[in-house]
């Protein structure tokens, strides 16, 4: 089945500092590839997304490729600001079915 | 504000015990998904509602069950409830029933967080 895997936090981050939270996943067919951001107390939000492969999602400053050749699409930021400290979720959806299958999460923290 | 709203925010209750939730979703958006976010099992699809009707299932519980109604908000209904039911239930929303193919945005809302005590 489809599955997603995501990297283990928590990551502490300086402010500046540059980001990458890695994503690879499993799916048949051609699944769609999002992003989404959990703040503290809050739903998730899309942080952005891609459709096929080669597609770059990019959204206040976060960018993330599909990478059909590799199954990756891995989110980076180049200067990350303590207003980003939260749990990012790397998702798949349509793949066999029609759901969101998500990572388990990556907790960000950026210190000032 | 995602535009998706659900009530209640906090429901704490006995087991045994059986709860609503109530989601009502975007303007406009026919589909509705349930999720149960917790911390052994991270966000797990429970359910998808399209235009009232059931059009997928994931890994829902035969004591829980949902419902969309013509005005297109959807209930999940908890029954006979365990301390392993405490979670954070999200509902979303999109417009197509694709769950995400094609780019099909789901839009999250704030969820319910139950306490099964």
């Amino acid at each position: 089945g489809d599955s997603v895997t995501q990297m283990e936090g928590p990551v502490t981050l300086s402010e500046e500092a540059f980001l990458t939270i890695n994503c690879t996943y499993t799916a048949t067919g051609y699944p769609s590839l999002f992003w989404y951001v959990q703040y503290p107390g809050e739903g998730l939000q899309l942080l952005l997304k891609a459709t096929k492969a080669d597609d770059k999602g990019s959204n206040k400053g976060f960018e993330a490729t599909y990478r059909k050749e590799t199954t990756s699409f891995h989110l980076e930021k180049g200067s990350v600001q303590v207003s980003d400290s939260a749990v990012y979720f790397c998702a798949l959806g349509g793949g066999s079915n029609y759901k969101l299958t998500f990572g388990k999460g990556t907790l960000l923290t950026v210190n000032p | 504000d995602s535009g998706v709203t659900q009530t209640p925010k906090h429901l704490i209750t006995a087991t045994g015990q059986r709860v609503t939730l109530r989601c009502s979703p975007r303007s406009g958006d026919l589909s509705v998904y349930w999720y149960q976010q917790s911390l052994d099992q991270g966000l797990q699809f429970l359910i998808q509602y399209y235009n009232g009707e059931e059009r997928a299932k994931g890994n829902i519980l035969e004591r829980f069950s949902a419902q969309q109604f013509p005005d297109l908000h959807s209930e999940l209904n908890l029954s006979s409830l365990e301390l392993g039911d405490s979670a954070l239930y999200f509902c979303a929303s999109s417009v197509e029933p694709h769950g995400g193919r094609s780019g099909d945005t789901q839009y999250f809302g704030p969820g319910t967080r139950l306490t099964v005590l």
